[in-house]
């Protein structure tokens, strides 16, 4: 089955404590973004990339640092979690830039 | 102002209606034009996208692009329950790797 997997799920830590949200893709896509959903603010895009090793910012990158090592994943990592950085998190990829597959979603809670 | 404005609802309308959803943009530049579903607890799941103006039609679904005026608008006919999620359109600059979203429409369908 086509999909983007993200895992966790659901996520509560820490501040301070590094961690990482982690995202395949089994549709050799070229293109891969992370973005957040706050309520209010609706889905805003934190990073992207258009292949391997070409990793852009978003409209909202402060506290993150993404990597593109292979086609299939793009890590999320957050070096040092803040409570605003509390949110749900997607993962998303697609062939050609436009008409993007979203995974299902990381709740993080940062406390 | 926010580049793509859509009223959060909610909307509650009766099993069968026809429903339409609506959005405005600002930025002339968008060529993409995408309408998701978001069911709770899930992440977007893509329902049609267009490019530039015109119309497009994807069984209950209608998708129409009027470029001269910046408004997007879904049609879903036949409208049933399992159609209650919500709804969020996007709008892309081609090469822009960004996709820039409404709030979201919150839709329930009453049977």
């Amino acid at each position: 089955e086509a999909q983007v997997t993200q895992n966790p799920r659901y996520l509560i830590t820490v501040t301070g404590k590094k961690l990482t949200v982690t995202c395949s893709q089994n549709m050799n896509h070229e293109y891969m973004s992370w973005y957040r959903q706050d309520p209010g603010l609706g889905l805003r895009q934190i990073y992207y990339s258009m292949n391997v090793e070409v990793t852009d910012k978003g409209d909202v990158p402060e506290g993150y640092k993404v990597s593109r090592k292979e086609k299939r994943n793009f890590p999320l990592i957050l070096e040092s979690p803040s409570p605003n950085q509390t949110s749900l998190y997607f993962c998303a990829s697609s062939l050609y830039g436009y008409g993007y597959t979203f995974g299902s979603g990381t709740r993080l809670t940062v406390v | 102002q926010k580049e793509v404005e859509q009223d959060p609802g909610p909307l509650s309308v009766p099993e069968g209606a026809i429903v339409s959803l609506n959005c405005t943009y600002s930025n002339s530049a968008f060529q993409y034009f995408m309408w998701y579903r978001q069911y709770s607890r899930k992440g977007p799941e893509l329902l049609m996208y267009t490019y530039s103006s015109g119309n497009k039609e994807d069984g209950r679904f209608t998708a129409q692009v009027d470029k001269s005026s910046k408004y997007i608008s879904l049609f879903i006919r036949d409208s049933q329950p399992s159609d209650s999620a919500t709804y969020l359109c996007a709008s892309e600059i081609q090469g822009a790797q960004k996709l820039v979203f409404g709030q979201g429409t919150r839709l329930t369908i009453n049977p």
